[in-house]
């Protein structure tokens, strides 16, 4: 059975930093991995996607990567702003069934 | 972009009361959608997935006759909370499979159950 978990759990950085949220998964058979941004009581909004044949993507600020073979992904911010201050879930897909495993989460705060 | 509304936003109801929540796509055909809860500061967990014309498939755990799914068109899924209690009050998000998309999954904004 899939786990995903992701380091730290919460995080607060002042404005203008760059910083790195973790997630790693144990099965590395998946067929995606993704990122995702939830505002307090609020759905999902989606990040980024990695299919399993890549090795990164990009938008604008937000980078991610994806290490199968290590069963880690990262998410890297760029230059925070305090606008970015939510909880950030990544996901790994599997294939066959098309479920989402949901890592716990990492609850960003930037602080003006 | 591809929509999934749910509806509604929030409930608040007393105990004992089944409550019903509807998640549709509103601009593509999911033969296959997902239910999902979430408690407060905990990711989300699987409830059950719900396909087009067929019984619904409940994870390990997940009473089927306490969380009643419906999936019966191809943009609307519905759960159904029955005799609820305080002890379901949660977040519960629905996510519609969209295979037609790179995005496996397009969610729902949430809807906010509390059980007085």
């Amino acid at each position: 059975k899939q786990e995903v978990t992701q380091i730290p759990a919460a995080l607060s950085v002042p404005e203008g930093e760059n910083l790195v949220l973790n997630c790693s998964f144990t099965d590395s058979a998946i067929y995606n991995l993704q990122w995702f941004r939830q505002d307090p009581g609020k759905g999902l909004t989606s990040l980024l996607l990695i299919q399993s044949s890549q090795r990164e993507q990009t938008s604008g600020r937000l980078n991610a990567s994806l290490d199968k073979s290590s069963g880690r992904s990262t998410l890297y911010i760029a230059a925070s702003q305090p606008g970015d201050s939510a909880t950030y879930l990544c996901a790994a897909l599997r294939g066959s069934a098309r479920q989402l495993t949901f890592g716990s989460g990492t609850q960003l705060t930037v602080l003006p | 972009g591809a929509v999934v509304s749910q509806h509604p936003s929030r409930v608040i109801c007393k105990s004992g009361t089944s409550v019903k929540i509807e998640c549709r796509s509103l601009d593509f055909q999911a033969t296959t959608m997902f239910w999902y809860r979430q408690f407060p500061k905990q990711s989300l967990m699987l409830m059950a997935t719900s396909n087009e014309g067929s019984k619904a498939t409940y994870e390990q755990g997940v009473e089927k006759d306490k969380f009643l799914i419906n999936h019966a068109s191809l943009t609307l899924s519905t759960l159904t909370v029955t005799s609820a209690h305080p002890e379901d009050s949660s977040f519960y998000i629905c996510s519609a499979d969209d295979r037609h998309s790179n995005q496996p999954q397009h969610f729902g904004d949430g809807t906010r159950l509390s059980i007085l």
